[in-house]
């Protein structure tokens, strides 16, 4: 089945540590993105990447790190430095920048 | 900068009810607009889009029309039912040439609920 896959679905972490959550997608699509959701609000745009090799900041890249090794992947690392890590992130994929953008399952991190 | 402003909720109506979730946009140039359904512990999905004025989206029921003259794009369904309990949330990206193009600006999310 085509779609975008992330994992793991829930993970917890200790304060301190940092955390890769996985992204791929075999929809073929040329760009990619990392959204952040925090309770009773909308999606926050952590980076996005036009194609592979290439990505910029959102809103919010502030403790987190990404890479575009791959077309298909598209990893995030929520590194020590992002202050409040504990959210359900949402991995986002589109054919080219400006097309309509599909959505992963999520993937729930907590941070203890 | 660009912004979505959706209606407070949550919404609670019974089956069968008319629903209407009301969404307004701030946004440069001329702006994609979208609606996203988003079900309890799962991602978002798509569940209609405009991308240019008076353009109608549609789907599983659900309407919207873009309407540039009031920058709304209002979420409608003539009759809900309980499996429509979800999250909705109105979106945009800019058009081409804009600081923010192909990146979503999302509304803050409206919950529904629909009881038997």
């Amino acid at each position: 089945d085509g779609g975008i896959t992330q994992s793991p679905k829930y993970l917890f972490r200790k304060e301190g540590q940092n955390v890769t959550l996985s992204c791929e997608q075999n929809l073929n699509h040329d760009a990619m993105y990392w959204y952040r959701q925090d309770p009773g609000q909308g999606l926050r745009l952590i980076y996005y990447s036009q194609i592979v090799n290439d990505f910029q900041k959102g809103d919010i890249a502030e403790g987190y790190s990404v890479s575009r090794e791959k077309k298909e992947s598209f990893p995030l690392t929520v590194t020590s430095a992002q202050k409040n890590p504990t959210a359900f992130y949402l991995c986002a994929s589109s054919r080219t920048v400006g097309n309509t953008i599909y959505f992963g399952e999520g993937s729930w991190l907590t941070v203890v | 900068g660009d912004s979505v402003t959706q209606m407070e909720g949550p919404v609670t109506l019974s089956e069968e009810a008319f629903l209407t979730i009301n969404c307004t946009y701030t946004a440069t140039g001329y702006p994609s607009l979208f609606w996203y359904v988003q079900y309890p512990g799962e991602g978002l999905q798509l569940l209609l889009k405009a991308t240019k004025a008076d353009d109608k989206g549609s789907n599983k029921g659900f309407e919207a029309t873009y309407r540039k003259e009031t920058t709304s794009f209002h979420l409608e369904k003539g009759s809900v039912q309980v499996s429509d309990s979800a999250v909705y949330f109105c979106a945009l990206t800019e058009g081409a040439g804009g600081t923010s193009y192909g990146k979503l600006t999302f509304g803050q999310g409206t919950i529904l609920t629909v009881h038997p």
